[in-house]
């Protein structure tokens, strides 16, 4: 088992580009979900998924959108890129939302936005 | 929504002294306490997790006890290694779970 894969792991952007983070998981996780990391702020949720065709907002979803068209995968698009996105983000899934499922992430994206 | 405040931020001990960090959360219908360790350019990863029908686990070196009453919980790492050197981020929720701010701990050799 590859585990939660995100690609890319470094990626630069012009303010007003637009990309796409990619997530996969191989573990028939049911829960996925994305967080983004900043110095002194710990990791705060983004979006998430409780399955295919099912999405909702985190913490701070202003700026993002996400689809999950299959359970294995879950992209977060940044549609006009904002250097207050420049971040490492996390992709995290778990067998089903609720506390009997642990989080498994990948090993982040750090995104620069200038 | 749940606020779980961690401390401190950062962390020095010699190796082979024990290491506590402690967070405390705002909801009192939170029940899952996770801990998580992560080492520089990964992703975090899961070390130990406690429930609220109990009051302290262990894992050889690693301990985590919860107090519902006063809502705080903490870790402890006993016999401090080099390796157990990282970032470690407490979390505190229901059905989706709320990350403290992060402790950097360092060992010292």
């Amino acid at each position: 088992n590859a585990g939660v894969t995100q690609t890319p792991k470094f990626q630069v952007l012009k303010t007003g580009q637009s990309m796409t983070l990619q997530c996969a998981q191989d573990m028939n996780h049911e829960y996925m979900s994305w967080y983004r990391q900043d110095p002194g702020m710990g990791l705060r949720l983004i979006h998430y998924s409780v399955g295919a065709g099912i999405t909702d907002q985190g913490e701070v979803p202003n700026g993002y959108n996400v689809s999950r068209s299959t359970t294995e995968d879950f992209p977060l698009r940044l549609l006009s890129a904002a250097p207050s996105q420049t971040s490492v983000y996390f992709c995290a899934s778990s067998l089903s939302q609720g506390n009997n499922s642990p989080l498994h992430f990948g090993n982040g994206t750090r995104l620069t936005v200038t | 929504g749940e606020n779980v405040e961690q401390h401190p931020s950062t962390l020095s001990v010699q190796e082979g002294d024990s290491a506590v960090i402690k967070c405390t959360y705002s909801d009192s219908a939170s029940n899952y306490f996770p801990w998580y360790k992560q080492e520089l350019g990964k992703g975090p990863q899961l070390i130990i997790d406690i429930r609220s029908n109990v009051g302290e686990k262990k894992d050889q070196r690693i301990a985590v006890t919860l107090n519902k009453t006063a809502k705080h919980f903490s870790l402890h790492i006993t016999e401090t290694q080099p390796e157990d050197s990282a970032v470690y981020f407490c979390a505190a929720g229901y059905q989706k779970v709320t990350f403290g701010t992060g402790t950097k701990l360092q060992v010292i050799p």
